[in-house]
């Protein structure tokens, strides 16, 4: 089955080192995203990408990076952590033909900066 | 700019109770709108969805309905069991994949 896998699940980390967490998918989507949720925010838009060498920043951009080489891959990195960017990570895809744009959520990855 | 406002929990419910979770959005022109539900670690996954005025949308015993007039899709099931315990999100989406969520509300059903 076609899927949408994240990693680390769980990361800890200090101020100021990089961190990348990665996002694979096996459906062939040209759509991906990132989101970070918090309480009492729900999901924030933080980078998305509609195919390859596409980004574009989101709602909560400030202090991440994403690339895309490639169909399947949309890593999300933290240039220097900071304590404010403890959160949980979700990345999600879809498809570029669909009529209305439901999302495939990975598992999500927990970070922790200490 | 658009947003989803929806009810506060935790909301704590007995077995077979009625289940209402209000949500209230505001957008320019006509979202599709979307319930998503998160189980206890896991990611988000698709609940139900309408895409236009007054359609109702269904799965696994919870309904919605997108009411124009009063900008609401409130999610109900008439009858919870202890499995239906989770965090569920209201979201819209209004311009190519600008999906945008509500804060959540987490449901706990007591047996």
């Amino acid at each position: 089955d076609a899927e949408i896998t994240q990693s680390p699940r769980h990361k800890i980390t200090e101020t100021g080192r990089q961190v990348t967490l990665a996002c694979h998918q096996t459906w062939n989507h040209n759509n991906m995203f990132w989101y970070r949720q918090d309480l009492g925010h729900g999901l924030r838009l933080i980078h998305y990408s509609y195919g390859v060498q596409d980004t574009n920043k989101g709602e909560v951009s400030d202090g991440y990076s994403v690339s895309r080489s490639n169909t399947e891959d949309l890593p999300l990195t933290l240039e220097s952590a900071a304590s404010s960017q403890t959160s949980v990570y979700f990345c999600a895809s879809n498809d570029e033909g669909a009529l209305t744009g439901e999302l495939f959520f990975g598992e999500g990855s927990r970070l922790t900066v200490l | 700019g658009d947003s989803v406002t929806q009810m506060e929990g935790p909301v704590t419910l007995s077995e077979e109770a009625f289940l209402t979770i209000n949500c209230t959005y505001t957008a320019t022109g006509y979202p599709s709108l979307f319930w998503y539900v998160q189980y206890p670690g896991e990611g988000l996954q698709l609940l139900l969805k309408a895409t236009k005025a007054d359609d109702k949308g269904s799965n696994k015993g919870f309904e919605a309905t997108y009411r124009k007039e009063t900008t609401s899709f409130h999610l109900e099931k008439g009858s919870v069991q202890v499995s239906d315990s989770a965090v569920y999100f209201c979201a819209l989406e209004n311009n190519n994949n600008d999906m945008r969520f509500g804060a959540g509300t987490r449901l706990t059903v007591k047996p």
